[in-house]
């Protein structure tokens, strides 16, 4: 059983240009989170989606940041005009349905963007 | 006040010496509670989950939950230097969407 995967792995991107993540769940899951993590920090969530609908954004930047995960294929993360500060690590994680009482998160290898 | 805390550390340990990792949280109605293991450069990995008061024990680790005084610790027994990484603590927001609200993490290093 295949766990989170994420691609690219590593992306370098110039100031300006749009940069785009991929993560496809592990088989069985519904529910996608991004998160971005800086060097030597926490992880900031950024966006929570189930299939065809955004869940919760409050973490993601109102400008240029924006995420899916349609019906088919892989959730994107897509980051229009990036800018020297999006550098950082961005890690996926998926779950079976969210509920109350419990679930658990399982994350992705992450995808270290570096805009030079 | 943060959700939740951690002490960043660095939290250093003998060789096979027990490792205590602590965890508050501010929401009183929090039900579900969730240690990580980041390995420097990698992604963090989930190694246990506790959802009820007291003890659950997973081989060498041992995570405490006391929902009254809103801590969750994680114990790590006989350490070992394969064990040095940041732990994060995470717990479901019991309010809105549910989703993890993780503290900053705590760095282990533990000394051969």
């Amino acid at each position: 059983n295949a766990g989170v995967m994420q691609n690219p792995r590593h992306l370098v991107r110039r100031r300006g240009q749009e940069a785009r993540l991929r993560c496809s769940p592990m088989k069985g899951h519904s529910h996608v989170y991004w998160y971005r993590q800086l060097p030597e920090e926490g992880l900031k969530f950024m966006v929570y989606l189930q299939k065809e609908n955004i869940i919760d954004e409050s973490g993601m930047p109102k400008e240029r940041f924006s995420a899916e995960f349609p019906k088919e294929g892989p959730s994107i993360l897509r980051i229009q005009q990036v800018v020297r500060g999006d550098s950082a690590a961005y890690f996926c994680a998926s779950s079976p349905p969210a509920s109350p009482v419990g679930y658990e998160q399982y994350f992705g290898p992450g995808t270290r963007l570096t805009v030079t | 006040q943060k959700e939740v805390e951690q002490n960043s550390g660095p939290l250093s340990v003998p060789e096979g010496a027990i490792a205590s990792l602590n965890c508050t949280y501010s929401d009183r109605v929090s039900q579900s509670f969730f240690w990580y293991r980041q390995y420097s450069g990698k992604s963090p990995e989930l190694i246990m989950s506790i959802y009820s008061n007291g003890d659950k024990e997973d081989g060498r680790f041992t995570a405490q939950l006391n929902k009254a005084s809103q801590y969750v610790s994680l114990l790590i027994r006989d350490s070992q230097p394969s064990d040095s990484a940041t732990y994060l603590c995470a717990v479901i927001s019991p309010r809105g969407t549910y989703k993890y609200i993780f503290g900053t993490g705590t760095r282990l290093k533990v000394l051969a």
